[in-house]
C-alpha cells in the first residue's frame, strides 16, 4: 500500500514562531488533506490540496503532486495550534476512496 | 456546514458484550468511513462503504462487522467486545469523487473502553 511519512514527528515552537511540517507519500493520489487534531479528540480539515497552494488564514500548504510531497506552513504559531497535525492521502486510480494517514507531527506552542 | 455526529463520546462495555457505534451525516455524502485511532499505530481504516447496503473491508476488519440501511447512517458493530477492542473510534464521510470534491469530513470520535 502507499506509505506517507510525515516530519518531524515531534515540534515545540515558542509563540510566534514560523514552522515548516512535511508530508512525504510513495505512490501518486487522488486526495491529500490535512488536518489538526485538537485535545479532544476531534479532526479538524485545514487542507484538501492534491496539487497546488492554499491559504487560510495563518496557515497554508503546497503539494507538489509530481515530486510526492506537501508541506504544511503555520505562521506567527499561538498557543491553541498546539495538537497533532496529520497528513492523509487517498491513493490514485478508480475506486480507492480511504485514506492512508501519516503517523502525525505532534506540535506544542509554549508561551 | 458539513456535519457527522457520532452517537456516543465515551463508552465502557464488558467482554462479550455486543456493541454498536452510530454514524449520521447531513451532507448526502455516498461514502461512509469508519477508522480506530491506537496511540503508535495511528488511524487505521476498518470499513467503509459507498453506497446503501454496500461495504468493503479496510485495513483490519477482524472482529467487527457494519450495517449501511439508510445514505445518512453507518454503524459499526463490534459482535464480542474484546479488550483489544479499546480504542477511539472515528466515523468520516465523503462525495464519492470525480467531477466533486471527495474531501473527507470526521464526526467527534467515540472512545470505546471494554473491560
Amino acid at each position: 500500500g502507499i506509505q506517507v511519512e510525515q516530519s518531524p514527528p515531534d515540534l515545540i515552537l515558542q509563540e510566534g514562531a514560523n514552522s515548516t511540517l512535511r508530508c512525504n507519500f510513495s505512490d501518486s493520489v487522488n486526495n491529500l488533506q490535512w488536518f489538526h487534531q485538537n485535545p479532544w479528540g476531534q479532526l479538524i480539515n485545514l487542507f484538501y490540496i492534491p496539487s497546488g497552494t492554499k491559504q487560510n488564514g495563518r496557515l497554508s500548504a503546497t503539494t507538489v503532486a509530481t515530486e510526492r510531497y506537501s508541506l504544511l506552513y503555520i505562521s506567527s504559531s499561538q498557543t491553541t495550534d498546539s495538537g497533532v497535525y496529520f497528513c492523509a492521502v487517498e491513493r490514485g486510480g478508480a475506486g480507492s476512496y480511504q485514506l492512508t494517514f501519516g503517523k502525525g507531527t505532534k506540535l506544542s506552542v509554549i508561551p | 456546514d458539513v456535519k457527522v455526529t457520532q452517537s456516543s463520546r465515551y463508552l465502557v462495555k464488558r467482554t462479550g458484550e455486543k456493541v454498536f457505534l452510530e454514524c449520521v451525516q447531513d451532507m448526502d455524502h455516498e461514502n461512509m468511513f469508519w477508522y480506530r485511532q491506537d496511540p503508535g499505530l495511528g488511524l487505521r481504516l476498518i470499513y467503509f462503504s459507498y453506497d446503501v447496503k454496500m461495504k468493503e473491508k479496510g485495513d483490519i476488519p477482524e472482529g467487527y462487522s457494519v450495517s449501511r440501511e439508510k445514505k445518512e447512517r453507518f454503524s459499526l458493530i463490534l459482535e464480542s467486545a474484546s479488550t483489544n477492542q479499546t480504542s477511539m473510534y472515528l466515523c468520516a464521510s465523503s462525495f464519492l469523487g470525480g467531477s466533486v470534491s471527495n474531501e473527507q469530513f470526521f464526526g467527534p470520535g467515540t472512545r470505546l473502553t471494554v473491560l
